[in-house]
């Protein structure tokens, strides 16, 4: 019973590198999500995803990419990382999308940009 | 000013005590509302959902929703050093995104 596995949990990057996050998810969701957790701030919704081949922009998806080959898969990439982009990503996926949707998370990553 | 307002704490209690949070939202069309826990180190998890306006209990654990006052609260009775975390609140209008509140942190202490 994995749920949602998240990998690498802890990066640091110099400004500038790029890397992909890796969100797998065993519990054939079709809606997967990417968050970003600053402290005191909340969750805030990077991309999202309602199904393989199908992404979305959420509130913050400058500096972002994803994809969606997979129902399994949902990687977020950054291209040139920024210190604005310090912070705890977490991957999450559901089953269905409506009022109770129920969202499980995986244990998020730790990234530092210095 | 943001959408979802929670006191960050840390807010600290002894064992045994009734322990309760509330966040309080700007947005009259949000109808759902959550309460997720996050323990350090680990994703949120789904610990309470309410519809509207009034009060649903599961265990230890009230959620209460007062819409005429844009105010949420979750009630913890008989606390245990296994609910320090940190408590989120989330809300969604219907068919919208979900907004999170920035988190209390509780503190249990034996």
């Amino acid at each position: 019973n994995a749920g949602v596995t998240q990998t690498p949990k802890f990066r640091i990057l110099k400004i500038g590198q790029s890397m992909t996050l890796q969100c797998a998810q065993d519990m054939n969701h079709n809606y997967m999500y990417w968050y970003r957790q600053d402290p005191g701030m909340g969750l805030k919704l990077i991309y999202y995803s309602v199904g393989a081949g199908i992404t979305d922009k959420g509130e913050v998806p400058n500096g972002y990419n994803v994809s969606r080959s997979t129902t399994e898969d949902f990687p977020l990439r950054l291209e040139l990382a920024a210190p604005s982009q310090t912070s705890v990503y977490f991957c999450a996926s559901s089953s269905r999308k409506g009022a109770n949707e129920k969202l499980f998370f995986g244990s998020g990553t730790q990234l530092s940009v210095l | 000013q943001k959408e979802v307002e929670q006191d960050p704490g840390p807010l600290s209690v002894p064992e045994g005590a009734i322990v309760s949070l509330n966040c309080t939202y700007s947005n009259s069309a949000f109808q759902y509302f959550m309460w997720y826990r996050q323990y350090s180190r680990k994703g949120p998890e789904l610990l309470m959902y309410t519809y509207s306006s009034g009060n649903k209990e599961d265990g230890r654990f009230t959620a209460q929703v007062d819409k005429s006052s844009k105010y949420i609260s979750l009630f913890i009775r008989d606390s245990q050093p296994s609910d320090s975390a940190t408590y989120l609140c989330a809300m969604r209008a219907a068919g919208n995104k979900l907004t999170f509140g920035g988190g209390t942190r509780v503190l249990v202490k034996p």
